[in-house]
């Protein structure tokens, strides 16, 4: 069974600072991962997507993520954090079992200090 | 082009009542997916259609079902009503149900009971 674990329900960062989201996975086939933000009042907005081609998937808004086999983890980085980014984060495993569904984790709230 | 668009937007109803939740995808998409999300947690898949066939479900009790109709829109109902279905209703389309197909998120209907 596919799952989804991510370390650390808040984060704060300065302004300017480094992001660091973790997000560890389980899967039983190889997995396709995702990474959303949710503003807000709103629904989830996609960042970027990893479906086994490179292993570092550059997606909207200056995010990147690194898919790591051996560490079964896909985390979530931006070089310098902005006030627009304080959202919730949720990553997320694919299954193919006859539906596209996906399984989110509990998702990290990101707080922007200016 | 027009995003997915959920109605209504927000809901209140009582316990033991019935609701439906209305989704229209993106233009083109033809594969739609419902997600619960319960305050301070992830979302939760609940089904997947796809050219109006049910093609996944997740855990969820046979009070929950859904529907497609022929211009891919589709509906969520839920019967007698539980506390504990107050949540975030989300629906998500794709162009199709293959897996990796990425699925854009609609802002959600937030139901509450009382």
């Amino acid at each position: 069974a596919q799952s989804v674990t991510q370390l650390g329900s808040h984060v704060s960062v300065s302004e300017g600072a480094l992001v660091l989201l973790r997000c560890n996975y389980s899967s039983s086939v190889p997995p396709y991962l995702f990474w959303y933000v949710q503003y807000p009042n709103q629904g989830l907005q996609l960042l970027l997507k990893y479906t086994s081609a490179a292993t570092l998937v550059k997606g909207i808004n200056g995010f990147e993520a690194e898919f790591k086999k051996s560490e079964t983890s896909f985390h979530l980085t931006k070089p310098s954090a902005h006030m627009s980014d304080a959202a919730e984060y949720f990553c997320a495993v694919l299954e193919w079992a006859g539906a596209n569904n996906l399984f989110f984790g509990t998702g990290t709230r990101l707080t922007v200090i200016p | 082009d027009a995003g997915v668009t959920q109605s209504p937007t927000h809901l209140i109803k009582t316990r033991g009542q019935q609701v439906t939740l209305r989704c229209s995808p993106i233009s083109g998409h033809k594969s739609v997916s419902w997600y619960q999300q319960v305050l301070g947690q992830g979302p939760q898949f609940i089904f997947q259609y796809y050219e109006k066939e049910e093609r996944g479900r997740g855990n969820f009790p046979d009070r929950f079902s859904a529907r497609q109709f022929p211009n891919y829109s589709s509906e969520l109902n839920v019967n007698a009503l539980l506390l504990g279905d107050s949540a975030l209703y989300l629906c998500a389309s794709s162009f199709r149900e293959t897996r990796g197909q990425p699925q854009h998120f609609g802002d959600g209907t937030r139901l509450s009971i009382l």
